[in-house]
């Protein structure tokens, strides 16, 4: 079965501080990765998608790794800022098909960075 | 650029009821999504669209109703709301169906069925 596990569920961190959000996925085939961030009472806005020829990919404080040996990818956060809180959901596709359904998403990490 | 809007933002309605939820994009794009964000879950697809009047079951489609008569509007409807579809609903747009485009969300649609 296609799945996205996301871990930790939550994390609290203090303003400046860098922390490391974790993916795993049981996705085949792969086509992509793809880290989004979603404020309270918003919609997701994307991060960075990664194929699987990518390995690190940066957006600003933010950088994604993808080891798709291990099917496992993260998103790390250097010098967090307040408005860094918000949740972070890990999404896979896979290209069984063809179509642009086959997104799996993960039940996200809720972020709290506190002064 | 207004982008991708739904409306209403919130919602409360009645068992039973029918209930339509819109979606707008100034984009152009060809695909559209409707998702729903639960508690305890990933967003799960419930129907998406390649482009007008063509329109595709996802993952939790039972009880809802899309259509698609222009590019820019993909409505969704709720026939017959029952409580299990109090969610918060998410519309998305993008403008290819290969899987390396991005898809960009609406602000999403509180809705309570009571």
């Amino acid at each position: 079965k296609n799945q996205v596990e996301q871990s930790p569920q939550s994390l609290i961190i203090l303003e400046g501080k860098n922390c490391t959000l974790q993916c795993n996925y049981t996705v085949s085939p792969f086509s992509n990765l793809r880290w989004y961030k979603q404020d309270t009472g918003r919609g997701p806005v994307s991060l960075t998608i990664m194929t699987f020829s990518e390995n690190t990919k940066s957006n600003g404080r933010y950088t994604a790794t993808l080891d798709a040996d291990t099917k496992q990818s993260s998103l790390h956060i250097t010098a967090s800022q307040l408005s860094d809180s918000a949740s972070y959901i890990c999404v896979v596709s896979s290209n069984y098909g063809g179509s642009q359904g086959n997104l799996i998403f993960g039940k996200g990490t809720k972020l709290s960075v506190k002064p | 650029d207004a982008g991708i809007t739904q409306s209403p933002r919130y919602k409360i309605t009645e068992t039973g009821r029918q209930v339509t939820l819109m979606c707008h994009q100034t984009w152009s794009h060809s695909y559209m999504f409707w998702y729903r964000q639960d508690l305890g879950h990933g967003l799960r697809l419930i129907y998406y669209s390649a482009a007008a009047d063509i329109t595709d079951k996802g993952e939790v489609s039972d009880g809802y109703v899309v259509s698609r008569s222009k590019t820019e509007n993909f409505p969704l409807t709720l026939e017959s709301a029952t409580r299990s579809q109090t969610s918060v609903y998410f519309c998305a747009s993008s403008e290819s169906r290969s899987l390396s485009y991005e898809q960009y969300f609406g602000p999403g649609t509180r809705l309570t069925v009571t």
